[in-house]
């Protein structure tokens, strides 16, 4: 089967940095992908690794792991505003083709 | 440019009864996923249509089905409604060779009474 295993709950202090972690298991594995979901609203795409490494957007940083099927997202300059749902979401070659992870809700304290 | 429209945004219906939810894509898009979202849950895929064809399905039964139209437009419809399918259902487009990148509505709330 395909899943993707998050943190549920992560708190930090603003002007801090957090990392959040997703393991997956998934068969013709293409890429993860990261979104972020304000309660009540709709998730917003953040950032996409198909290579192994780090991609940089801004305060959003994501990493890719193929070997370890790991990669996380790096939020850095913590705001108020960034207090949210993150999911990470994997794209593979099975029917199901994207598979998100249950979700890490970041709480961020002054 | 217009983003992903979603209608209705709340919707109530009974156990028994059909619902048929819609979905209008971003600009440009040609791929459009369905997701079902329950509270505190991530989003679980339903199916995918890529120029009006079914291109992926998600472990959901058949009174789940969908409709892709020539603008890319997109329908969502439940039949047999039970108290289990209520839920955020939230559909994303895509554009063409980019479905790891997509954009999301802002979902129809679907209570099952």
């Amino acid at each position: 089967g395909q899943s993707l295993e998050q943190p549920s709950e992560v708190t930090a202090v603003e002007g801090a940095i957090v990392q959040i972690n997703c393991t997956y298991q998934t068969s013709g594995f293409y890429g993860l992908s990261w979104y972020q979901q304000h309660d009540g609203g709709a998730p917003t795409f953040l950032s996409y690794n198909a290579l192994d490494g780090l991609e940089e957007t801004g305060r959003f940083s994501s990493f890719l792991s193929r070997s370890d099927s790991y990669g996380y997202l790096l939020l850095q300059e913590l705001q108020m505003k960034d207090s949210a749902s993150y999911f990470c979401a994997g794209e593979g070659s099975s029917a199901s083709k994207i598979i998100f992870g249950s979700g890490t809700r970041l709480s961020i304290r002054p | 440019e217009t983003g992903v429209t979603q209608s209705p945004t709340h919707l109530i219906k009974t156990r028994g009864q059909q619902v048929t939810l819609r979905c209008s894509s971003q600009s440009g898009h040609n791929t459009v996923s369905w997701y079902q979202q329950a509270l505190g849950q991530g989003p679980q895929f339903i199916f995918q249509y890529y120029r009006e064809e079914e291109n992926g399905r998600g472990n959901f039964p058949p009174r789940f089905s969908g409709l892709q139209f020539p603008n890319y437009s997109s329908e969502l419809n439940v039949n047999a409604l039970e108290l289990d399918d209520s839920a955020l259902y939230l559909c994303a487009s895509s554009a063409p060779g980019t479905s790891d990148t997509q954009y999301f509505g802002p979902g129809t709330r679907l209570t099952v009474l």
